[in-house]
């Protein structure tokens, strides 16, 4: 299984809403990411969690909040977002250590009305 | 700093080859990859080389690296219209560090 699985697919939610984004991996790596992506341009880090514990926040705003609540499973938390947050968020799994082969899921496509 | 540069646009016909270029600049990489992007997708790993490498091919995928001139190449052998995607090359900086992409490389191939 080397999948990285993903939901929602899609989300559409208002600037006073609050969701959440869930990433699954049951490859037993060690690493998982959360990247941010607009259309046709690179993905753009934005946490790392490695074995569990936050290792990389890229100044990202507090409106955003990441959890890892077991190996497998990674969280992204929205409250408050902004129009031009977005964007289709990635997450991604790898071995330890962190950035060796990456893994991505298909995505979540967030908009924000 | 960290950048790693590939050109925007490639067009192709069926069954020609296709070679995608990048360059980086962390001479201390200890991979190299390529990522491709369909549309709607997530990143699919396609293939990687050891930095200690000059040449690795899978199938119909060649990976060249020059390190001298700190150059990445990936050529695909007889194009497919379903290779039409986004590639991007990235490379893993300061090892443990962050991945950096390139800005992606739209391969589009014409029946």
């Amino acid at each position: 299984d080397t999948e990285v699985t993903q939901t929602p697919k899609h989300l559409v939610m208002g600037m006073t809403n609050k969701k959440s984004l869930k990433c699954e991996q049951h490859m037993g790596h060690r690493a998982m990411y959360w990247y941010k992506q607009k259309a046709k341009k690179p993905p753009e880090l934005m946490f790392v969690y490695s074995y569990e514990k936050l290792s990389i926040n890229e100044s990202v705003p507090s409106r955003f909040s990441p959890e890892c609540p077991n190996s497998s499973l990674l969280n992204l938390h929205l409250h408050a977002l902004q129009p031009e947050d977005s964007a289709l968020y990635l997450c991604a799994s790898s071995q330890d250590p962190p950035f060796e082969k990456l893994f991505f899921g298909s995505g979540t496509q967030l908009s924000v009305l | 700093g960290e950048d790693v540069e590939q050109s925007l646009f490639l067009s192709v016909r069926e069954g020609d080859s296709s070679v995608i270029n990048c360059t980086y600049t962390d001479s201390s990489s200890t991979y190299l990859y390529w990522y491709k992007q369909e549309p709607g997708a997530g990143l699919q790993l396609l293939t990687y080389i050891f930095s200690n490498m000059d040449m690795k091919q899978d199938q119909r995928l060649t990976v060249l690296l020059n390190k001298k001139d700190k150059h990445l190449s990936l050529r695909i052998a007889d194009t497919q219209t379903g290779d039409s995607a986004i590639y991007f090359c990235a490379e893993a900086y300061n090892q443990g560090g962050k991945l950096i992409f390139g800005q992606g490389t739209e391969l589009s191939v014409k029946p």
